[in-house]
């Protein structure tokens, strides 16, 4: 089946600086990506939609200069999570669609000092 | 917009018991319907899927049948194993328009099977 990767798995960081997440699809082209944030015991809530070549899509409420997501080939999408604080802190998690199934990477957690 | 609604949880069972987790949905359109599966520590994992109505999507001993006068798409399995503890997400995909293949999470149940 399709396989998503996600880079890092974990990263912990001090509050103010910023973080890089990667998400690549590893055996098929996307030019749709998708980024869930997951707190604990609860479900994903989508976050934005990565579109290669163009700008995101954010969903309502997601600052999209605090979360700023570049596709940048067809099998890459990065979201930067700037300036972190506290609570930021959370399980990110990318998708990718091959026909209309979602495949999901691992996910990053994220923890702001 | 679209919404979903899954069976509270925890659901806590035995070994080798008959499982349901119900799930509702509302979508404009035919959605296609999707049950993922998060184990503990990882990502989502897809279990099955069903993309019109009257189809069966099944897995694992899981399966569920897409119902679209009900609006529904349980998940059964008929004799659960230690192994299947883990959250389950019920996710109609949009079907088309600039949100096509956007996925719409139910709240999760958590599963937790007992030797």
């Amino acid at each position: 089946g399709a396989v998503v990767s996600q880079h890092p798995s974990w990263v912990i960081c001090k509050s103010g600086t910023s973080v890089k997440i990667e998400c690549r699809s590893l055996d098929f082209q996307a030019t749709t990506m998708f980024w869930y944030r997951q707190f604990p015991k609860q479900s994903l809530m989508l976050m934005a939609t990565s579109n290669e070549g163009s700008k995101a899509t954010y969903e309502q409420g997601v600052e999209k200069d605090k979360f700023l997501i570049n596709h940048a080939s067809l099998t890459l999408s990065t979201l930067t999570v700037t300036s972190a604080h506290p609570e930021d802190s959370s399980f990110y998690i990318c998708s990718a669609p091959m026909g209309e199934t979602q495949y999901f990477g691992p996910g990053t957690r994220l923890l702001v000092l | 917009g679209d919404s979903v609604t899954q069976m509270e949880g925890p659901v806590t069972l035995s070994e080798e018991a008959f499982l349901t987790i119900n799930c509702t949905y509302t979508a404009t359109g035919y959605p296609s319907l999707f049950w993922y599966v998060q184990y503990p520590g990882e990502g989502l994992q897809l279990l099955l899927k069903a993309t019109k109505a009257d189809d069966k999507g099944s897995n694992k001993g899981f399966e569920a049948t897409y119902r679209k006068e009900t609006t529904s798409f349980h998940l059964e399995k008929g004799s659960v194993q230690v192994s299947d503890s883990a959250v389950y997400f019920c996710a109609p995909s949009n079907a088309g328009g600039t949100s096509y293949g956007k996925l719409t999470f139910g709240q999760g149940t958590i599963l937790t099977v007992h030797p």
